[in-house]
Order: C-alpha cells, then structure tokens, then sequence
C-alpha cells in the first residue's frame, strides 16, 4: 500500500548538536515531497518542499533536505539544533498535482541543554 | 495578514449532537481541506474541495459532512454518527496550481473539540 514513513516517534538531540529526521514513501512515481513544523496546540508551518531538481533543498530555520531517489527518502537535517525546535515534524507527500497530501505520523523532537 | 482562521479554538460537543468547526480564509485560495489529528496518528483527510459548490471525501470522511457554498468558507460538521470525535481538527487552504509543481497547503491553528 502506498503510504510515508517516518520511523521515530521521539528523538531527543542536546543543544547544538546535528539532527537528521527520516522520512521514507512507497510510491512507485516520485511524489511531491514536503516537510512541516507544528509547535503544540498549533497548526502546521512549512519547511521546506521538493518538486523536482536539485536534490538538496533548502528551508526555513536553517533546516535542509535531501531527496534519494535510490532510497525513496527525503530526509530533514540541520547541523545545529536550537531549543526552540522542539516540536514535531511531519513529512507529507502528494503523489499527483493538486491533490491532497498525504502525511506520515511525524516525529516529535525534544531538546535538552 | 492573509491566513486561515479557525473557530472556535476549544468545542465541546454532548452525546447526541452535531456540532461546526468554522474555517475561514482570506488567501483566495482554490481549495481547502479538513483533516483531523489524533496523538501519534498524523493527519488523516475528512474531506476536502478543490472548488465551490464541489468536494470530496476523504479517509476518513464517515460521521462528518462539509459544505462549501463561499471560497472563503469551508465549514465541517461532526455528526452524532461520529461516534469517536475527540481530536485535533485542522483546515488548510492552497491554490490550485496551474503549471508544473505543487502548491503547499496553508494550515489554520486548530480546533480541539472534546466530549463532555
């Protein structure tokens, strides 16, 4: 069945450290890709998105992704974690133009001095 | 500020009875979606309309129904028939795009509603 991974439920990452968050789909095409923040009791804030080309892409908060086409992932990183990225992340994907996204169960990311 | 506004923030709803989630967007947006948040579950879609007068169901469209009669507005009523609805219900909005690519969708802040 088609659908988005996101293998950890919680990670936990100390100030300043490196964080890479796993996303992986099973769509035979490749689909829309995007990644979203939500802080508690709010809604969902955009990060970054992938449609096509370079594989490295950028985003907001100084966060980046890298699509692998091998891997059928496309994974989120920052090389510096700061407490106030403590929240969860969700991947989603859309497999046509204009349809809606499908979201993985999203990962949420604690943050310790 | 252009954004989608959802209300109320917090809902309670008896045993038995139907209740709205306003959502509301200045965005001139295309279409609108509804899904709902349950803890550890992701966002699953209720429904969704990509123009006026039109919108379909999604996974788990069972026990709510929609109505979009403005592009601004896309109210959602849970029905009675809803027998598990405590959750987070979330709207979002996004163009309907018209060359290669796909828009993002722009999400409200929420309603939590909860059974009394």
């Amino acid at each position: 069945a088609q659908s988005v991974t996101q293998p950890d439920i919680h990670i936990t990452v100390s100030e300043g450290a490196s964080l890479e968050l796993r996303c992986n789909y099973s769509y035979g095409a490749t689909p829309y890709l995007f990644w979203y923040v939500q802080s508690p009791g709010q809604g969902l804030q955009l990060l970054l998105k992938y449609f096509s080309g370079d594989t490295l892409v950028q985003g907001i908060k100084g966060f980046e992704a890298e699509f692998k086409r091998s891997q059928s992932s496309f994974n989120l990183r920052k090389p510096s974690v700061h407490w106030s990225d403590a929240a969860e992340y969700f991947c989603a994907v859309a497999l046509r133009r204009n349809t809606p996204l499908v979201f993985g169960k999203g990962t949420r990311l604690s943050v310790i001095a | 500020d252009g954004g989608i506004t959802q209300s109320p923030k917090y809902l309670f709803r008896k045993e038995g009875q139907n209740v709205t989630l306003s959502c509301e967007q200045n965005l001139n947006h295309d279409a609108m979606y509804w899904y709902r948040q349950d803890p550890g579950q992701g966002l699953r879609l209720i429904y969704y309309s990509q123009i006026v007068n039109d919108f379909q169901k999604g996974d788990i469209a069972e026990g709510y129904s929609v109505s979009r009669e403005k592009k601004e507005s896309f109210p959602l009523t849970v029905t009675s028939a809803q027998k598990n609805p405590t959750a987070f219900y979330l709207c979002a909005s996004s163009i309907r795009y018209r060359g290669s690519g796909h828009q993002p969708q722009h999400f409200g802040d929420g309603t939590r509603l909860s059974i009394l």
